[in-house]
């Protein structure tokens, strides 16, 4: 069954340093989100893809976050230089996107395993 | 205010009981999502819904779209069934979460 494959599943590093996560979507899947989770809430959407490009990353801080999805397939989120409360679990999700009568619908997505990120 | 409200927060039942969660929110929707998320993080999506009822083995979700309400039913419940469950609400192609319902069923 195909899966959204995201790693490194763990990942622990200090406060001022630069990491990196990887998010494979399910083929086909032109849709693909980055979320972050913190302990005890419910996940928040920080960038959404269609395709290569970037269709909502208001939530996005973009001071020290950034995304890529440079060939439509897969992504890499980076956080420069991570913060004590960037902890969290960084979730990928992938969705098919079709249009009907000339609209955009997004179909049901499909969530990777996670990133759980601890920043010391 | 979140636009999604779940209750309650945490539940403990024994194996066997009957479990309900439920779920408001404040906007319009195009669908609704029940999601599990076991220990370790990964999220599986139960149903996605948009009017009715819809099961799935000992899984049951209902939507009212009237009163801006969903629940989710367990019957039977097992300590398998121990997880988060994550109400989410879809309007075109954005999605916003509940906190989630910590679910604990003791043998």
């Amino acid at each position: 069954e195909a899966e959204v494959a995201q790693s490194p599943r763990y990942k622990i590093t200090e406060k001022s340093q630069a990491v990196a996560f990887w998010c494979d979507p399910i083929s086909g899947h032109a849709t693909l989100y980055w979320y972050r989770q913190i302990l005890g809430q419910g996940p928040e959407l920080l960038v959404q893809f269609q395709d290569e490009s970037v269709v909502d990353d208001s939530q996005l801080p973009k001071d020290r976050f950034s995304a890529e999805r440079l060939k439509g397939v897969d992504s890499t989120l980076k956080i420069q230089p991570a913060e004590l409360g960037d902890s969290a679990m960084y979730l990928c999700a992938s969705s098919l996107r079709y249009t009907e009568r000339g609209e955009p619908v997004y179909n049901e997505q499909f969530f990777g395993p996670g990133t759980r990120l601890t920043v010391l | 205010k979140n636009e999604v409200e779940q209750s309650p927060q945490n539940l403990t039942a024994q194996e066997g009981e009957f479990i309900t969660i439920n779920c408001s929110y404040s906007v319009g929707i195009s669908a609704l999502h029940w999601l599990q998320q076991h220990p370790g993080g990964g999220i599986v999506s139960l149903f996605m819904l948009s009017s009715g009822k819809k099961k799935h083995g000992r899984l049951i979700a209902t939507i009212n779209i009237q009163e801006k309400h969903s629940s989710l039913h367990i019957t039977a419940s097992h300590p398998r069934d121990s997880a988060v469950y994550i109400c989410a609400v879809k309007d075109d192609y954005k999605l916003s979460f509940g906190a989630g319902t910590t679910v604990t069923v003791r043998a």
